[in-house]
């Protein structure tokens, strides 16, 4: 079965500085895609960016960008220039491609950011 | 706007009452899903349902139950609230595989 792991439950980076949150996962599947959702306190899960595991290419989205190692596993997000407004839980994702496939989420990260 | 809407935000119930949580969604999607979210457990699905008329339990269905209305309604019952059921539900909807989720905006439930 496929699965998800966070080792960070908490972070802190000091606001305008850089900060990665780590994930890894396993699976048997060579297709496969990733994310990272980010729950602000307001409780609503937002899709931050997304992952094709069959494109090598990082994704990147404004100041969020993704380190994608396909043969490690791995799939840690970088937030430069860190603001205020990205205090957050952050949630990895994970979803194979059939059609039902659900997709399966690590336990969190929860993102502090200091002024 | 179009998105998935969740009702109610917030309920209280005493153990043994039993509710419905409604969602509807106005974006066509054919797969909806209940999660159920947990300090230090992330998200954990409830159940899904791939297509209209489908419905599948996904891992932690005990205590529930769901009924897929129609294309747009995904509903989850609890008959009978236990407190292990003190809990934030989330429902969500995806286009098709390989795609993220849109969430509905979660409901709040205590069982005292």
């Amino acid at each position: 079965a496929q699965t998800v792991t966070q080792s960070q439950p908490e972070m802190s980076v000091q606001e305008a500085e850089t900060v990665t949150l780590s994930c890894t996962y396993d699976t048997s599947e060579s297709d496969y895609y990733l994310f990272w959702y980010k729950q602000p306190p307001s409780r609503q899960m937002i899709l931050v960016i997304r992952q094709e595991a069959y494109k090598q290419q990082n994704a990147t989205e404004n100041r969020f960008s993704v380190n994608f190692q396909k043969a490690a596993k791995s799939f840690s997000l970088k937030i430069s220039d860190s603001q205020l407004g990205d205090a957050a839980m952050y949630f990895c994702a994970y979803r194979a491609p059939n059609r039902d496939d659900k997709i399966i989420f690590g336990k969190g990260t929860r993102l502090h950011i200091l002024p | 706007n179009a998105g998935v809407t969740q009702t109610p935000k917030f309920q209280v119930l005493k153990t043994g009452q039993s509710m419905t949580l409604q969602c509807a969604q106005d974006m066509n999607h054919n797969s909806m899903y209940w999660y159920r979210q947990d300090p230090g457990m992330g998200l954990r699905l409830i159940y899904y349902s791939a297509s209209e008329g489908t419905t599948d339990k996904g891992e932690v269905p005990n205590g529930y139950n769901v009924s897929r209305l129609n294309k747009r309604e995904f509903s989850l019952r609890l008959e009978s609230a236990a407190p292990s059921q003190t809990s934030v539900y989330f429902c969500a909807s995806s286009e098709r595989s390989g795609y993220g989720y849109t969430f509905g905006s979660g409901t709040r439930l205590t069982v005292v």
